[in-house]
């Protein structure tokens, strides 16, 4: 089974608009990390935002939000007031466990986003 | 700019033979991560290290190894080298060998294989 799932290939947004790119992921692993990158066309990742299991609350950071629906495993990122340097690829990624050798992360296949005037 | 340093940027070479890519983690890091990026496989683990020690092991092949020296740079070593073997080839660090460490990626190698 999948462990991160995107099911948006490629999303369209106007400029100024919000935007949701939805990440569903697997785990039976009480302890795990999610994590959204942004890869724009010149091939960078780009670390965006974080969230924890155990956090309490969703992670902001700027424009970027994290929907963290436990019971539901989705880690939804929303973008408010896009602009045209948001279009990329977004990846959303999961670490699982706390010890050392369950570092490695899990990339789901990535969502295009294309943001209009 | 992360601060992870990759080289080269670019690479192409032939079936058949052997490339060295490089890392530099930012500084004080001590975890060196590789993925591999290509369009039928996505972006996938290949292999961890954290201050010199192999950590986990990913979908890494044989034909590929990897080693992180006191220095905590990091080099991959992929041999034998196929068409299929074609991708974008990232390095990340992170702060340490625990999970919830953000990991900041390089530029990336891109290698193609003619």
């Amino acid at each position: 089974a999948q462990k991160i799932t995107q099911t948006q290939p490629g999303m369209f947004v106007q400029e100024k608009e919000a935007v949701t790119l939805d990440c569903t992921y697997d785990t039976s692993d009480p302890s795990y990390g999610l994590f959204w990158y942004k890869q724009p066309s010149s091939g960078e990742m780009i670390f965006l935002i974080y969230q924890g299991s155990y956090d309490q609350q969703n992670a902001t950071e700027g424009r970027y939000s994290l929907n963290f629906q436990k019971a539901r495993k989705s880690a939804n990122l929303v973008i408010s007031a896009s602009q045209l340097g948001d279009s990329a690829m977004y990846f959303c990624a999961m670490r699982e466990g706390t010890t050392g050798t369950a570092s490695k992360l899990t990339f789901g296949t990535g969502t295009r986003l294309q943001v209009t005037l | 700019d992360s601060g992870v340093t990759q080289t080269p940027k670019h690479l192409i070479t032939a079936t058949g033979q052997r490339v060295t890519l490089r890392c530099s983690p930012r500084s004080g890091d001590l975890s060196v991560y590789w993925y591999q990026q290509s369009l039928d496989q996505g972006l996938q683990f290949l292999i961890h290290y954290y201050n010199g020690e192999e950590r986990a092991k990913g979908n890494i092949l044989e034909r590929f190894s990897a080693q992180q020296f006191p220095d905590l740079h990091s080099e991959l070593n992929l041999s034998s080298l196929e068409l299929g073997d074609s991708a974008l080839y990232f390095c990340a660090s992170s702060a340490s060998g625990t999970p919830y460490n953000e990991q900041f990626f390089g530029p990336g190698t891109r290698l193609t294989v003619l």
